[in-house]
């Protein structure tokens, strides 16, 4: 069956610190990768999405960044944390079909 | 472009009353919809889906939700809460992307 895999759960970084979230994903090839942040009373907003190695689009401007550099590895960094980056970072993965997205348990980043 | 309306940021109600939680979307072309529940301090997980075919959809545990294309609405249905059902839960609309509306808190109060 297929996993999900995120970390940290949690994470406290100084304003201006660099930042890198991984997720990962097993039981499956070629997925949709997905990063998505949740701030409070704002739902969740689509920040990246890969549907192949090396194969990136942006969805909103912003401090962030993503890569991937192997099928089932999604990372998500910024070289220099800004307050307004706090939030849950939720990643998710997608087969072929419409049958939805599939979370990972996200991560609760603190910018202080 | 697609996009979904919660009319209800949050919802109280007793444990063991019936529950309904609104969601509107809006697409130009075929939808596929979703609901999640989002429990504190965790990821999401799929409730149900509607693709294609019945209307009415059954999810985990014993919610329901209908499909009303005229109306544009996939509502979330459950007849009898527990306080376990206390959660944040999320309308989805896939066209390209899995687009969602802003949530809705279900407070069950004993």
């Amino acid at each position: 069956s297929q996993t999900i895999h995120q970390w940290p759960a949690t994470l406290v970084q100084p304003v201006g610190s660099p930042l890198s979230l991984e997720c990962t994903v097993e039981g499956t090839s070629n997925p949709n990768l997905y990063w998505y942040r949740q701030a409070a009373g704002r739902g969740l907003q689509l920040l990246f999405y890969s549907v192949g190695i090396g194969q990136i689009s942006s969805e909103v401007p912003q401090n962030l960044s993503a890569s991937r550099p192997q099928d089932r590895q999604f990372i998500l960094s910024s070289k220099k944390l800004l307050l307004s980056d706090s939030g849950f970072y939720l990643c998710a993965w997608a087969g072929t079909g419409y049958y939805g997205y599939t979370f990972g348990s996200g991560t609760r980043l603190t910018v202080v | 472009a697609q996009s979904v309306t919660q009319l209800d940021s949050q919802v109280p109600v007793f444990e063991e009353a019936p529950v309904e939680l609104r969601c509107n979307y809006s697409s130009s072309v075929s939808v596929y919809l979703f609901w999640y529940v989002q429990y504190p301090n965790q990821g999401l997980q799929l409730l149900l889906k509607y693709l294609s075919g019945s209307t009415l959809v059954k999810g985990i545990n014993g919610f329901e939700a209908e499909f009303n294309k005229s109306q544009t609405s996939f509502h979330l249905r459950k007849p009898s809460v527990h306080i376990s059902d206390t959660a944040e839960y999320f309308c989805a609309v896939l066209s390209e992307k899995l687009v969602f509306g802003k949530g809705t808190k279900l407070t069950v109060n004993p």
